[in-house]
């Protein structure tokens, strides 16, 4: 079964710090999805960024990157010059190319930016 | 382009009851897949549709079942509600293609009394 894991339920950062947010996953396909979701307190789920696992290149969308390691199965976030609108929950989530319209995600890291 | 929306944002109901949720996907997206999130068990895949058609199904009891009308509006009800069913429900939609990018409506808080 594939499975998501972010190890971490909490973290902090000063503003215009940097931060690293983990995310490991486990599946057996060679193709697949992945992508990093924000949820602020209003509930709405907005896309950060997604990566393709048959791209060596990591996907870059501003001030968010990742740090994709397909051997290892993992898939890191980093988020520069951190603001306070970054202050949210983020989900890790993986999509097979064989599941469509099924997005499997982690439990959530909830990241609070300090002012 | 307008995104995804939902109806009702917020819905109280008592234990054995049934509930109808709404959700109309961004213009031109043909597939819509429903999630419940709760605090225990976070985000899990409830269904998939695609052309009026449930193309995917998650781990949920008989009591959750879905359609998809052909201009891809797409319902969710739930029969004989229980406590437990209290959460918030998140549609999303996209294209179909399986390398497309889902987005997400912003969710009906169900409650169930």
């Amino acid at each position: 079964a594939q499975t998501v894991t972010q190890s971490q339920p909490e973290m902090s950062v000063q503003e215009a710090e940097t931060v690293t947010l983990s995310c490991t996953y486990d599946t057996s396909e060679s193709n697949y999805y992945l992508f990093w979701y924000k949820q602020p307190p209003s509930r709405q789920m907005i896309l950060v960024i997604r990566q393709e696992a048959y791209k060596q290149q990591n996907a870059t969308e501003n001030r968010f990157s990742v740090n994709f390691q397909k051997a290892a199965k993992s898939f890191s976030l980093k988020i520069s010059d951190s603001q306070l609108g970054d202050t949210a929950m983020y989900f890790c989530a993986f999509r097979g190319s064989s599941n469509t319209g099924k997005l499997i995600f982690g439990q959530g890291t909830t990241l609070q930016v300090k002012p | 382009k307008a995104g995804v929306t939902q109806t009702p944002r917020y819905l109280i109901k008592t234990r054995g009851q049934q509930v109808t949720l709404s959700c109309s996907p961004i213009s031109g997206h043909r597939s819509v897949s429903w999630y419940q999130q709760t605090p225990g068990q976070g985000l899990q895949f409830l269904f998939e549709y695609f052309s009026e058609t449930q193309r995917n199904k998650g781990n949920f009891p008989g009591r959750f079942s879905g359609r998809q009308f052909s201009n891809s509006r797409s319902e969710m009800n739930v029969s004989t509600l229980e406590l437990g069913d209290s959460a918030l429900y998140l549609c999303a939609s996209s294209s179909g293609q399986i390398q497309e990018t889902q987005y997400f409506g912003p969710g009906t808080r169900l409650l169930v009394l």
